[in-house]
């Protein structure tokens, strides 16, 4: 089983939709997660961070974290063409460390078409 | 504005050849990565480096060294390049539990 996974691509959306976008983790001690997004040809570039069970709201983007069920979500409303991208959940697990690694999922293409 | 730069976008070599992707930032951080992407799988953590002249070992260390002399500078080392090293390289830097920023990466070939 792998350590982070993400929902199977590509998602395909309508401009203006809500994409949702989602990530299990199996160790159960993980303290911090993020969403990522990752241009094609570019680099990762944080978007979202959330810590402590619920919802965590940034403008379009809201994260939520459920550690009860593992499991952490990407929703993205008023969806863009701009917003066509790899989204990447990462998750960093509590291991008594200030440097810590973060552990990756394989990456959810989104595109959203006019 | 932060900064994490690699020193090559795209790079070709000969499989046996020794490689060297160096990766710099300009932030004082403590923690700087190496990971190697993938399609379909994903980032995977080769190496990584807590401090001056510390290294640690990733998911996918083996077939790679790396070297951090200098706090900015994180340099990673394919000793003998073979073709299933071709990859894109990434290096990110971060310090403790603060975000993590990816340098542009380096697209190697080796052939």
């Amino acid at each position: 089983q792998k350590e982070v996974e993400q929902n199977s691509g590509p998602l395909s959306v309508p401009e203006g939709a809500i994409a949702s976008l989602n990530c299990t983790y199996s160790d159960r001690v993980s303290q911090s997660f993020f969403w990522y997004r990752q241009y094609s040809g570019k680099s990762p570039e944080l978007i979202m961070s959330i810590y402590s069970n619920g919802d965590k709201e940034d403008g379009r983007f809201t994260a939520q974290l459920n550690k009860a069920s593992q499991y952490v979500s990407l929703l993205i409303r008023d969806s863009q063409p701009s917003d066509s991208a790899t989204y990447l959940c990462a998750v960093k697990s509590r291991d008594g460390t200030s440097y810590g690694k973060l552990t990756f999922g394989q990456g959810t293409i989104l595109t959203v078409h006019p | 504005d932060v900064k994490v730069t690699q020193s090559s976008r795209y790079l070709v070599k000969r499989t046996g050849e020794k490689v060297f992707l160096e990766c710099v930032q300009d932030m004082d951080h403590e923690n700087m990565f190496w990971y190697r992407q993938d399609p379909g799988l994903g980032l995977r953590l080769i190496y990584f480096s807590y401090d001056v002249k510390m290294k640690e070992k990733g998911d996918i260390p083996e077939g790679y060294s790396v070297s951090r002399e200098k706090k900015e500078r994180f340099s990673l080392i394919l000793e003998s390049a073979s073709t299933n090293q071709t990859s894109m390289y990434l290096c990110a830097s971060r310090e403790g539990q603060e975000t993590q920023y990816f340098g542009p990466g380096t697209r190697l070939l080796v052939l």
